[in-house]
């Protein structure tokens, strides 16, 4: 069965970087991308990243430009995504998913980031 | 592309129905044809669940008491018989237009 698997929660002080990262199994990783969304608290879920594990290339929402990084393991089936230049409004659940043909078919089961001083 | 869902809470009696509304600022029709509309479930403590995708079409594994309708920019996601399990927030998605955007969320609960 397909499954995303993420790193644990994670607390950092602001201008700190974080490093997510998302395992995946139960299907052929190199043929599904996988996206980063996540939940800040009385927010709305928002769409963050894409990479495609099958050749790396990426693409980030706008206003994470700059400070969204991902990168593929091949060897162990992962994906890292480091967020850099933290503040506190960056505190929230962040989800790896994976997509298949535009939709959101697997989730993993989230990872708390909190940023405080 | 904004989503705006109604209600934004929803007090339900066990075994009677329930409507959620998502309307969309643009059309969410695909220069593919297709309409990249979903709903997801978010239970108390865990992440969203995929339900139902293109509008209509149930995932693996989702009760058939779930139904989505509409098109272009209204949708529809049908309870005919709500149980207990279904407590939750509800989402739509559209991932017709980059970026992907998502509803601010209906909390179903029981009345």
């Amino acid at each position: 069965q397909v499954q995303l698997v993420q790193s644990g929660a994670e607390v950092k002080k602001p201008g700190a970087s974080v490093k997510v990262s998302c395992t995946a199994s139960g299907y052929t990783f190199t043929s599904y991308y996988i996206h980063w969304v996540r939940q800040a608290p009385g927010q709305r879920l928002e769409w963050m990243a894409i990479i495609n594990p099958g050749d790396s290339s990426t693409t980030n929402a706008q206003r994470f430009q700059g400070r969204v990084t991902m990168t593929r393991d091949m060897s162990t089936s992962t994906i890292h995504m480091e967020l850099s230049s933290l503040r506190s409004e960056d505190t929230a659940v962040y989800y790896c998913v994976r997509s298949s043909g535009r939709t959101f078919d697997f989730w993993g089961q989230g990872t708390l980031v909190t940023v405080s001083s | 592309i904004v989503m705006t869902q109604t209600p934004l809470s929803s007090p339900v009696t066990l075994g009677q129905p329930a409507s959620i509304s998502c309307r969309s600022s643009q059309s969410l029709v695909h220069s593919d044809g297709n309409t990249y509309l979903s709903w997801l479930q978010q239970r108390p403590g865990q992440p969203p669940r995929l339900l139902i995708y293109k509008i209509s079409n149930r995932f693996s594994g989702v009760p058939d008491r779930f139904s989505g309708s509409g098109a272009g920019t209204d949708f529809t996601l049908k309870i005919s018989r709500v149980e207990a399990e279904d407590v939750g927030v509800y989402y739509c998605t559209q991932a017709s237009q980059f970026p992907s955007t998502f509803g601010q969320g209906t909390r179903l609960e029981i009345k």
